[in-house]
């Protein structure tokens, strides 16, 4: 099972919007509903930020959103603060392997 | 509040065997199936195990399969990874995960294995 496709990185001002691709399969993005978004600081353990391509966890911001379109899911943090600059992972159900992870992209605030 | 908290990670040789552990508390442990995700130095994340809520249904990643084992025993709240034949390319940080409905909803810190001679 190869991992999702991410970009390596993305950056945006204070204030202003980014998006994050993450490209995959029918066997995976594009056949469930079931893709999630981590954001994950150094050193840190990942933190669940979306959760069946749109939901978010209670304690999330709304500025963090999701969607999905065939085999690719993205993900959009509006608002852009400081503490949004961190590695983003995006994750999917994969059939027989469960569950398999996107290349990660690092988030840099300018 | 829910903790997961791995220990048994350490120095092993090429070929040794290391067995991680994960201590639960803070949620109904035996209703939840529980994964074992691993990031490499500098590396993106790689999930390496699941295991279902009673332990019967357990799925591997290709690369570990028929070297690693996850297991479970409910009466401890505790979550196993017996690692054998390990080799350079299992150099990570393990973390410990509570799983519902393929999302990882709660991480623990995460234990370094370290493959070195």
């Amino acid at each position: 099972q190869s991992a999702l496709t991410q970009p390596p990185s993305a950056s945006g001002s204070p204030g202003q919007s980014v998006t994050i691709s993450c490209a995959g399969t029918s066997s995976d993005v594009g056949g469930y509903n079931y893709v999630s978004w981590y954001q994950q600081h150094p050193g840190k353990a990942p933190k669940l930020m979306i959760y069946e391509v749109s939901k978010r966890p209670s304690g999330v911001p709304d500025r963090f959103s999701g969607s999905k379109s065939g085999n690719t899911a993205s993900l959009t943090v509006s608002g852009l603060q400081a503490e949004d600059e961190a590695d983003y992972y995006c994750s999917s159900r994969a059939g027989s392997t469960n569950i398999v992870f996107g290349t990660g992209t690092k988030v840099t605030v300018l | 509040e829910v903790h997961l908290v791995e220990s048994g990670g350490g120095f092993v040789q090429p070929g040794g065997s290391l067995r991680l552990s994960c201590a639960a508390s803070g949620f109904t442990f035996s209703t939840y199936w529980m994964n074992w995700v691993r990031q490499a130095p500098g590396k993106g994340l790689e999930w390496v195990a699941t295991i279902d809520s009673d332990g019967s249904e357990k799925r591997y990643v290709d690369s570990v399969k028929g070297r690693f084992t996850i297991s479970r025993d409910n009466a401890k709240n505790a979550l196993y990874l017996q690692m054998n034949g390990l080799g350079d390319e299992d150099t990570a940080v393990y973390f410990c995960a509570r799983e519902e409905w393929f999302r990882e909803v709660d991480w623990g810190q995460g234990s370094l294995v370290t493959v070195s001679s």
